[in-house]
């Protein structure tokens, strides 16, 4: 089975830190997202990535940046942590033409 | 942008009955895909649906595609407890984002003993 490993289930910055995020999957795609998760809004992507070093914006990418320099690592970064950004974040990762699989999720609070 | 949306928000029903959920897109798509979350927890991967095919099975689960009204159905049949959780649709489309999953606001499914 694929697996994808989010490193926190729960974290909790203070407005202003750099907060990072890490994600890690163990089949060898390509393609990895990173999506927050907020009531009422559903899930949004924020940045995704189709390859090794390569980054895509998804619909709110403001806030923060992503880092891929291994094929099964991306990681978000929160450059200067607010507290709307708290959320639950979810990582997935996919083969082309496949389903994703996600992690389980960090639930990111600021304070 | 949301592109699925999902129909009821919330559905509530008795073990052992059937379950069914609606979602509606707004534009042409590669596949349609369902996902299951349970509380607190990342999504889960349950089927998916190419726009060429009308329907699909697995296990209890069946989803039927319609892309002239651009409409995709998920029926749970002989609910279990366990079933009780969110169910988002999603769906890729065009080129550049055909890997680029977009999803609907989910329902909340409850299944009562």
């Amino acid at each position: 089975d694929v697996k994808v490993t989010q490193s926190s289930r729960y974290l909790v910055k203070r407005t202003g830190e750099k907060v990072f995020l890490e994600c890690v999957q163990d089949m060898d795609h390509e393609n990895m997202f990173w999506y927050r998760q907020d009531p009422g809004l559903g899930l949004r992507l924020i940045y995704f990535s189709y390859d090794v070093k390569m980054k895509e914006k998804g619909d709110i990418p403001e806030g923060y940046s992503v880092s891929r320099e291994k094929k099964e690592r991306f990681s978000l970064i929160l450059e200067s942590a607010s507290t709307n950004q708290t959320s639950m974040y979810l990582c997935a990762s996919s083969g082309a033409g496949y389903g994703y699989t996600f992690g389980s999720g960090t639930r990111l609070t600021v304070v | 942008s949301q592109q699925g949306e999902e129909d009821p928000q919330a559905l509530s029903i008795q073990e052992g009955e059937n379950a069914t959920m609606n979602c509606s897109y707004k534009t042409s798509i590669n596949n349609l895909q369902w996902y299951r979350q349970n509380s607190g927890r990342g999504l889960v991967h349950l089927i998916l649906i190419r726009s060429n095919e009308r329907e699909k099975h697995s296990g209890r689960l069946r989803v039927t595609l319609d892309t002239s009204k651009k409409s995709s159905s998920l029926l749970i049949t002989a609910s279990r407890a366990a079933d009780t959780a969110s169910y988002f649709c999603a769906t890729t489309a065009g080129e550049q984002g055909a890997q680029k999953l977009v999803f609907g606001q989910g329902t909340r499914l409850t299944i009562n003993p």
